[in-house]
């Protein structure tokens, strides 16, 4: 059974650009949510997403956003990056009544 | 507010002791989760806990509702369970919130 999978796994930009991050999730699980993690603030929830819909948000400006597919594949995009930017950024998966699968993170790197 | 609070935050033991790591809320949750995270930034999900008490391996967790509080206990510690190990939960809302995590280091 394949896990979750995002990428690219690293990744360099510079501030002001842009970058669309991406995550395939456990064949079947319809929910994905996003997470940042950095030294200063730890693991921090983005958002979820659910049947295409975002059920929840965390406390991130609007430069961060996120959709989901059909096939419930997710991207998450950063617009106008800053150097606060800098984290791992990442997503995990989950069916109905269980636990949550992480991918193995994209490390972001703004410049 | 929604919080949740690990300790101890370092934790350095000798091969073969006995470990627990703690973690309180503040309010009712839905669910508790226990997350080993290793140097490279891979997360596991070990535990999902209502109630009660799991058990796999050489891992047990358990978690006291009325207290808002979970253990989650390492018998026959390995230097390859050094990680940091991240206990979150799901409020009302559901998304999950995070504790600040305990960095285990376990010495041969």
């Amino acid at each position: 059974k394949a896990g979750v999978t995002q990428t690219p796994r690293y990744l360099i930009k510079t501030r002001g650009q842009q970058v669309t991050l991406s995550c395939s999730p456990i064949s079947g699980h319809r929910s994905v949510s996003w997470y940042q993690q950095t030294p200063g603030q730890g693991l921090q929830f983005l958002f979820e997403y659910f049947s295409e819909t975002q059920r929840n948000k965390g406390n991130f400006p609007g430069r961060f956003s996120g959709r989901q597919f059909s096939n419930s594949r997710s991207e998450m995009n950063v617009s106008t990056l800053e150097l606060g930017d800098s984290a791992l950024y990442l997503c995990a998966s989950s069916g109905v009544g269980r636990g949550y699968t992480f991918g193995s993170g994209t490390r972001l790197t703004v410049v | 507010k929604n919080e949740v609070e690990q300790s101890p935050q370092n934790l350095t033991a000798q091969e073969g002791e006995f470990i627990t790591i703690n973690c309180s809320y503040s309010v009712g949750i839905s669910a508790l989760h226990w997350l080993q995270q290793h140097p490279g930034g891979g997360i596991v999900s070990l535990f999902m806990l209502s109630s009660g008490k799991k058990k796999h391996g050489r891992l047990i967790a358990t978690i006291n509702i009325q207290e808002k509080h979970s253990s989650l206990h390492i018998t026959a510690s390995h230097p390859r369970d050094s990680a940091v190990y991240i206990c979150a939960v799901n409020f009302g809302n559901e998304k999950l919130t995070f504790g600040t995590g305990t960095r285990l280091t376990i010495i041969p």
